[in-house]
């Protein structure tokens, strides 16, 4: 596609429940990188791909996130066992090569999790 | 670990007036610096951004951005709004190229622009 795609846009997930997020980066892209944005924040990094290879993981704000990309394209993000303060909207970016060489990630529009 | 203080989370304007959105940050090494901008239901996009150079930058509809080294800071500003600029406008900063960069991004906590017609 022409961008960067993500399902689902919306999850309701009962608290305990696991859910998986996917992202579907622009074809050809490198760099893959998962945020999360709380209500009234901004974007905050969670983990990086540099094809398959997960380079950071420094941002997963516990054991129960999980993300993965195991052919260097698409990506899931996985929660387990949500907690209401896991919700938030979930951000997937891609960078042809390296975003910091290049300077401009490509958003998705994300996946927003509300958990009860 | 560096941080992004936008000043103000929202900002009420009239259109044709002038604009500047407050963005400092922390980080004393080489950084990139970034203007991202959500318009209504729509994903983030990049405005503008500085590597190195001239520290005027220019972006897309009219919007610029300067960056002041010695102040930490890279304000976004337009000279005359548009209710079209209605969004949610998001800074960021990365550790520079030539580093252990790889466009990890740190942004601010956003700042709201409603214009009013």
């Amino acid at each position: 596609g022409a961008g960067v795609s993500q399902s689902p846009r919306y999850k309701v997930a009962k608290r305990g429940q696991d859910v998986a997020l996917r992202c579907d980066p622009i074809s050809g892209h490198v760099s893959l990188f998962w945020y999360q944005q709380a209500l009234g924040q901004g974007p905050e990094f969670l983990t990086y791909f540099q094809n398959e290879a997960q380079l950071d993981k420094s941002g997963l704000p516990s054991d129960r996130f999980f993300a993965e990309r195991p052919e260097g394209s698409v990506s899931t993000l996985k929660i387990q066992r949500t907690q209401q303060e896991d919700s938030a909207v979930y951000l997937c970016a891609s960078s042809l090569g390296l975003a910091g060489l290049t300077g401009e990630l490509f958003f998705g529009e994300g996946s927003r999790l509300t958990v009860l | 670990a560096q941080s992004v203080s936008q000043h103000n989370h929202h900002v009420i304007l009239s259109e044709a007036a002038s604009l500047e959105l407050g963005c400092n940050y922390s980080y004393g090494g080489t950084v990139n610096l970034f203007w991202y901008v959500q318009y209504p239901g729509q994903h983030l996009q990049l405005l503008l951004k500085y590597f190195s150079g001239d520290p005027l930058v220019k972006g897309i509809k009219g919007f610029e951005a300067e960056f002041i080294k010695s102040k930490f800071s890279f304000n976004l500003r337009k000279p005359s709004v548009q209710w079209s600029d209605t969004a949610e406008y998001f800074c960021a900063v990365n550790e520079g190229a030539g580093g252990t960069s790889y466009g990890k991004l740190t942004f601010g906590q956003g700042t709201i622009l409603t214009v009013h017609p």
